[in-house]
């Protein structure tokens, strides 16, 4: 089945850094892939629609200066989360588009990361 | 963005129990889907639905697309230890998904 490998798993980070998340996709093209935002005990929040080849489609409210997406190929999205702050803490998760199935079956998630700010 | 509400927002059952969870939403959605999610991984498809009134099973899975195609509800038969975890509903509106605010369900042996 299709597999969506995100990099890493968990990272510690210290207060102004930047921090690059990895999400591939490892049998199957995605020319798009979506990053979520999951704060505990809460839902998944959409942050970002990142396109190969074109610019990633932002959230209203989630500010594209700070969470940069690259979607260079159609197997490797990145998000960076530059200058980063603690209330960035956070599990971050992609999914991609297997463009190959029905879109009900062709979605499949990345096992998150998890990004303490310190 | 569109809001989708589940509930119970959690359950604490006993082993063996049957349990039923359900997602409304404001908007129409073509697709339903649910999902699984243990903790600190990514959420794990169940089931999909896709024809309003449809009702689909996956082992002790059963879900269904309600009739209004603004809801829907998905039920777990004869629970075990390892269906804890928090099930989320989402529904699929062109190539995004927006996902209900979860249920969590524990598990007492």
């Amino acid at each position: 089945g299709a597999v969506v490998s995100q990099h890493p798993s968990r990272v510690i980070c210290k207060s102004g850094t930047s921090v690059k998340i990895e999400c591939r996709s490892l049998d199957f093209q995605a020319t798009t892939m979506f990053w979520y935002r999951q704060f505990p005990k809460q839902s998944l929040m959409l942050m970002a629609t990142s396109n190969e080849g074109s610019k990633a489609t932002y959230e209203q409210g989630v500010e594209k200066d700070k969470f940069l997406i690259n979607h260079a190929s159609l197997t490797l999205s990145t998000l960076t989360v530059t200058s980063a702050h603690p209330e960035d803490s956070s599990f971050y998760i992609c999914s991609a588009a297997n463009t190959g199935v029905p879109a009900w079956l062709g979605y499949t998630f990345g096992s998150g990361t998890r990004l303490t700010v310190v | 963005g569109q809001q989708l509400n589940q509930s119970p927002q959690s359950m604490f059952i006993q082993e063996g129990e049957d349990v039923s969870m359900n997602c409304t939403s404001s908007s129409i959605f073509n697709t339903w889907l649910w999902y699984k999610q243990d903790p600190g991984e990514g959420p794990v498809l169940l089931i999909a639905l896709y024809k309003a009134g449809e009702l689909t099973s996956n082992g002790r899975l059963t879900a269904q697309f309600g009739i209004t195609r603004k809801d829907s509800f998905l039920n777990i038969s004869a629970s075990i230890p390892s269906d804890v975890g928090i099930y989320f509903c989402a529904g699929l509106s062109g190539n995004q998904f927006y996902f209900g605010t979860g249920t969590s369900l524990t598990v007492i042996p």
